[in-house]
């Protein structure tokens, strides 16, 4: 089974929208982390942003926030203001046994925003 | 300070062949990972090094592939008798560890391998 769900391959946006990238998971772990990473173009991995599954508030970090709804497993990355470098392919992860010192990571299949001017 | 860094950036090699990547670490992170990444794929997960306990080696794909650790710095991802399904763009990263942080992985380059 799928750990980690990002269902759509490719989402188009206009310049200045927001976005939401979708991402659901699996875990019957009570503690976990969740992440998304940016991948444009040139091929380096970029962190954006990190919601335990302990935290009260969804994560926030400049034009990124993520919508963490725990009881249907899902933590959909919204983009607001939306900028012609944030195309790129956009990666869902999973980190699961956080209070146990686990940090084997899982990936999802990613999604690739394209932004238009 | 400097990021992770990867080398070769590209390998080509010929099938049956062993080859190595190599891995640096930022100084001060205890914890490194390996990933695959297939052309327009996501990463697939490898391996990780936790500091001075036993590596978690539950994505290596088969017994052709291992890797090392030395003194909780460098790695070497080791692939032997290279098939032309091994080829991807192998990931390596690292991080920190803390109580509570989101410990998020730092990425090299990647090496591109190519089997012939």
């Amino acid at each position: 089974a799928q750990k980690i769900t990002q269902t759509q391959p490719g989402m188009f946006v206009q310049e200045k929208e927001a976005v939401t990238l979708d991402c659901t998971y699996d875990t019957s772990d009570p503690s976990y982390g969740l992440f998304w990473y940016k991948q444009p173009s040139s091929g380096e991995m970029i962190f954006l942003i990190y919601q335990g599954s302990y935290d009260q508030q969804n994560a926030t970090e400049g034009r990124y926030s993520l919508n963490f709804q725990k009881a249907r497993k899902s933590a959909n990355l919204v983009i607001s203001a939306s900028q012609l470098g944030d195309s790129a392919m956009y990666f869902c992860a999973m980190r699961e046994g956080l209070h146990t010192g686990g940090f084997k990571t899982i990936f999802g299949a990613g999604t690739r925003l394209f932004v238009k001017a | 300070g400097a990021g992770v860094s990867q080398s070769p950036s590209n390998k080509v090699t010929e099938k049956g062949k062993d080859v190595e990547l190599r891995c640096d670490p930022i100084s001060g992170h205890t914890a490194l990972y390996w990933y695959r990444q297939s052309l327009g794929q996501g990463l697939e997960f490898l391996i990780y090094f936790q500091g001075n306990s036993a590596p978690d080696k539950s994505g290596l794909p088969s017994d052709r592939f291992s890797a090392e650790r030395t003194g909780g710095s460098v790695s070497t991802l080791t692939i032997q008798r290279t098939q032309q399904e091994d080829s991807a763009v192998y990931l390596c990263a690292s991080s920190r560890i803390s109580s509570g942080g989101a410990n998020e992985q730092f990425f090299g380059p990647g090496t591109r391998l190519t089997v012939l």
